[in-house]
């Protein structure tokens, strides 16, 4: 079965810290890893990923694909309290037409 | 902004009523899906159309239909509405199967319907 599974579930942090946020996948005829903000409304595209080891970076955002372990890594750096979000993972895949599978996502709470 | 938009933003409807949402996808995508998202719960795939064929169905009842007109917006019909409808209906757009940057994937700020 296809499946994105995101970790942790949550996560509260204080105002300057690092994290890193965890997104496992098993799908077939896989083409692409996404990840998304999600604050009060509609998820706001952060970054896409189709190729192993190589970094994405925006700002204090970076990610990064290991297609051979099938994961990646979204990492927040000198985080803030406008960080403060769901931070959601999906996959695309192709089978006849391009899918996408979302995890559960990550609730990140930023303390000041 | 995206350049993916959905109306309405909010609608408040009884049980047993019908509703449809509208969503444009951004210029020049030719595929639109549908996701439902309730209280604490992850985003659930509806239904995908491209250029206006039906492609890909997910987990929508049959109370739902949709479709995907010639000029690409598309409509999420809701009907016999229950209680368990209520959710942010979201709609995302994508530029297609065989077009460059195949992948990215727009959401719209959703509508958030309400069954009362």
């Amino acid at each position: 079965e296809d499946k994105v599974v995101q970790s942790p579930l949550s996560l509260v942090v204080h105002e300057g810290d690092t994290v890193t946020l965890n997104c496992s996948y098993e799908v077939t005829n896989f083409r692409s890893l996404l990840w998304y903000k999600q604050e009060k409304k509609a998820p706001t595209f952060l970054f896409m990923l189709t190729s192993s080891g190589i970094e994405k970076k925006s700002g204090r955002l970076s990610s990064i694909l290991d297609k051979k372990e099938l994961f990646s890594i979204l990492n927040i750096t000198a985080t803030q309290t406008g960080d403060s979000a769901i931070y959601l993972c999906a996959v695309g895949w192709a089978s006849g037409t391009y899918k996408y599978i979302f995890g559960t996502g990550t609730r990140l709470k930023v303390l000041a | 902004d995206s350049g993916v938009t959905q109306t309405p933003k909010h609608l408040i409807t009884a049980t047993g009523q019908r509703v449809t949402l509208r969503c444009s996808p951004r210029s020049g995508d030719l595929s639109v899906y549908w996701y439902q998202q309730s209280l604490d719960q992850g985003l659930q795939f509806l239904i995908q159309y491209y250029n206006g064929e039906e492609r890909a169905k997910g987990n929508i009842l049959e109370r739902f239909s949709a479709q995907q007109f010639p000029d690409l917006h598309s409509e999420l019909n809701l009907s016999s509405l229950e209680l368990g409808d209520s959710a942010l209906y979201f709609c995302a757009s994508s530029a297609g199967w065989d077009r460059p940057n195949t992948g990215e994937l727009f959401f719209g700020e959703g509508s958030r319907l309400t069954v009362l």
